[in-house]
């Protein structure tokens, strides 16, 4: 079964203070790893693509990295409006349609 | 453009009201689906829709009818509703994989109707 485990939970970060943020999984043939950002009461923005081990993106302060077992939210010298949920999702094939399978994410605050 | 957008923003209905979702986008994508969004929880997937046709039920009570009328609008019908289904419902779309492109599927979602049952 194709499963996501974010870590930590939450995380609270001082503005500037680096940090990561884990997404582990299991998936029989990876098509392709996602991450999202959610703000209170809105819908996920999509952020990254990954497709293979190796795979590297970059947006503004954000970076994205993926291995075989786990995929990394690199966040550089955050500010208080990077505080939000991260989400991390895997593609699945079921029932011959595509479908998401989320991890829990991960609450960030970082405060000023 | 990667928009998708919905309707209504809020809702409160009563348990014996029928209303209805919208969800709309113009990105010819030919995937479209319904998610429910509880507080502190991530999208829990629906209903999808693959060229326009009902792909994927998952087991979602009878009181919420999806319809597919174009490849750009997807409604959610609403109808005896209980107070534990409120909750944040989110629509999203996306591509559907092809042999040139069989990687791209990310989803795009829309900001959500936030729904409140009484």
């Amino acid at each position: 079964e194709d499963q996501v485990t974010q870590s930590p939970e939450a995380l609270r970060l001082q503005e500037g203070e680096s940090s990561s943020l884990n997404c582990s999984y299991t998936v029989s043939g990876l098509r392709g790893l996602f991450w999202y950002r959610q703000d209170p009461g809105k819908g996920p923005e999509f952020l990254f693509t990954l497709y293979s081990a190796g795979e590297e993106k970059e947006k503004e302060r954000l970076k994205a990295t993926l291995t075989k077992k786990e995929s990394f939210l690199h966040i550089t010298a955050p500010k208080p409006e990077d505080s939000a949920t991260y989400l991390c999702a895997v593609q699945a094939r079921i029932q011959g349609a595509q479908k998401l399978v989320f991890g829990q994410g991960t609450r960030l605050t970082i405060n000023p | 453009d990667t928009e998708v957008t919905q309707t209504p923003k809020h809702l409160v209905m009563g348990m014996t009201n029928k209303k209805s979702l919208k969800c709309e986008q113009h990105m010819g994508h030919r995937a479209m689906y319904w998610y429910k969004q509880k507080a502190k929880k991530p999208p829990e997937l629906m209903f999808v829709y693959s060229y326009e046709k009902l792909s994927i039920n998952e087991s979602v009570p009878s009181r919420f009818s999806p319809e597919c009328p174009n490849s750009s609008l997807l409604n959610l019908h609403l109808h005896a509703l209980q107070p534990e289904d409120s909750a944040l419902y989110l629509c999203a779309s996306s591509q559907e994989p092809s042999g040139s492109r069989p990687n791209r599927y990310e989803q795009y979602f829309g900001p959500g109707t936030r729904l409140t049952v009484t």
